[in-house]
């Protein structure tokens, strides 16, 4: 059962543009969400998140947007850059407990110059 | 730091030998993860520890599996016996202060991977 679910295996986008990257969960129960970046042959890397109680969490050229009655969240990068190139990890985690983040299956995002 | 450390980085071993992966947590970290990732199911948790004790292994795929904790600075990963099905990349991540769920600062710090090929 694929609690976070990301449909799209690949994107590509010419530099410049914008990147849109999304994310539907199953699980009511999360609050708390991340992005993870990875690019080859290293381990992913922490890039955003954002708390169940916000819709927007921004950072530099990331922004976070959380629809909580739509179970959905998207990433967007403006502008996309070369080095943006990586697989992208949608993640999910509820709040109490110890942590456990659920992942997606990833979105590898190819940028173009 | 050096990061989460895991050794070793390939393998390539035949079905149904011992497979053991290594990994080494950033120093003052409680939490330790293991994940595997493939193609079709991304990263999915196999067990973590907190405080080197085993908090949740329901992710562990079968028997074949175990992980092991014996310290704060160690962990390992076996796989006995191997099967091709098991191909995949192993990741270990660390982190502090799990229980403060609402704090954004528990975020994972994963290791390079170790990328195991059975035959």
């Amino acid at each position: 059962d694929q609690q976070v679910k990301q449909n799209s295996p690949s994107l590509s986008v010419q530099e410049g543009r914008i990147s849109i990257l999304n994310c539907d969960y199953t699980n009511s129960m999360f609050d708390y969400f991340l992005w993870y970046k990875k690019y080859p042959a290293e381990g992913p890397t922490f890039l955003i998140s954002i708390s169940s109680i916000k819709d927007k969490n921004e950072d530099g050229r990331f922004t976070v947007f959380l629809n909580k009655s739509a179970k959905h969240l998207s990433l967007h990068i403006v502008p996309s850059q070369p080095g943006d190139s990586a697989v992208y990890f949608c993640a999910a985690r509820r709040g109490t407990g110890f942590q456990k983040l659920v992942f997606g299956t990833g979105t590898r995002l190819l940028v173009s110059p | 730091d050096a990061g989460v450390i895991q050794s070793p980085r390939h393998e390539v071993t035949e079905m149904g030998q011992e497979v053991t992966l290594r990994c080494k947590p950033i120093s003052g970290h409680n939490s330790l993860f293991w994940y595997r990732q493939t193609m079709m199911r991304g990263l999915e948790l196999l067990i973590y520890f907190n405080n080197n004790v085993p908090i949740d292994d329901s992710g562990m795929p079968e028997d074949r599996f175990s992980a092991k904790m014996p310290n704060a600075s160690f962990s390992t990963l076996k796989i006995q016996p191997s099967e091709p099905r098991d191909s995949a990349v192993y990741f270990c991540a660390s982190s502090l202060k799990v229980g403060q769920a609402s704090s954004g600062a528990n975020v994972l710090t994963f290791g390079a991977g170790s990328r195991l090929t059975v035959l």
